[in-house]
């Protein structure tokens, strides 16, 4: 079956403008989180969903983060002013169910490029 | 205090040897373990998990888990050059959140 799909596999952006990242999870998987990678540095935690719900945003930087995932599956991570240290790659992931026993399946992520 | 902590490498060794990984956490409440390995340019996949004390293998690879030292380890047997990777240590609590070190970068030599 399809994996995790992330949309744009590229984005270069301005400072200051506002960007929108989408993750299209495995069918059927209930949880889905956000990750980002800098460069030589593994994933940084960024919120997790379980259906519809963000039950842990303590990941998210600041408040010019903010993440939605409306019907329980396809999310979207939104990033108001965008500034030139949130240029990254920004790694989506999903799993049957939360909690630490779950495999996580990573999509191929979203390159973020903040001019 | 990182709360996961690899060694960044290089490491080397040459095909056939036998690499080893390691991985030292600082939260005593972590109850999962996961090595992904990550090509250039590629995302995250799984290669083992490890819930309890002791060794676990699979197929080439065996990991390794000692709560008490607060550290995990990944051993690949009979390296391949298609091993060469960074391999990334995680680790996960009852907090839904995976904690990921910097990775180890492995290069196997033919």
């Amino acid at each position: 079956g399809a994996g995790v799909s992330q949309t744009p596999s590229n984005k270069v952006t301005e400072k200051g403008k506002y960007v929108e990242l989408r993750c299209d999870p495995i069918s059927g998987h209930t949880a889905l989180y956000w990750y980002r990678q800098s460069l030589g540095q593994g994933p940084e935690f960024l919120i997790y969903f379980q259906g519809t719900g963000a039950a842990d945003d303590s990941g998210l930087p600041n408040d010019r983060f903010f993440a939605v995932r409306p019907e329980g599956s396809v999310s979207t991570l939104k990033i108001q002013r965008t500034e030139r240290g949130d240029s990254a790659v920004y790694l989506c992931a999903s799993s049957w169910g939360g909690g630490p026993y779950n495999e996580q399946f990573f999509g191929p992520g979203t390159r973020l490029t903040v001019l | 205090q990182k709360e996961v902590e690899q060694n960044s490498g290089p490491l080397s060794v040459p095909e056939g040897a036998i690499a080893s990984l390691n991985c030292t956490y600082s939260d005593r409440g972590s109850q999962s373990f996961f090595w992904y390995r990550q090509y250039s340019g590629k995302s995250p996949e799984l290669i083992m998990f490890i819930y309890s004390n002791g060794d676990k293998e699979d197929g080439r690879f065996t990991a390794q888990l000692n709560k008490a030292s607060q550290y995990v380890s990944l051993l690949i047997r009979d390296s391949q050059p298609s091993d060469s990777a960074t391999y990334l240590c995680a680790v996960s609590s009852n907090n839904n959140d995976m904690r990921f070190g910097a990775g180890t970068r492995l290069t196997v030599k033919p």
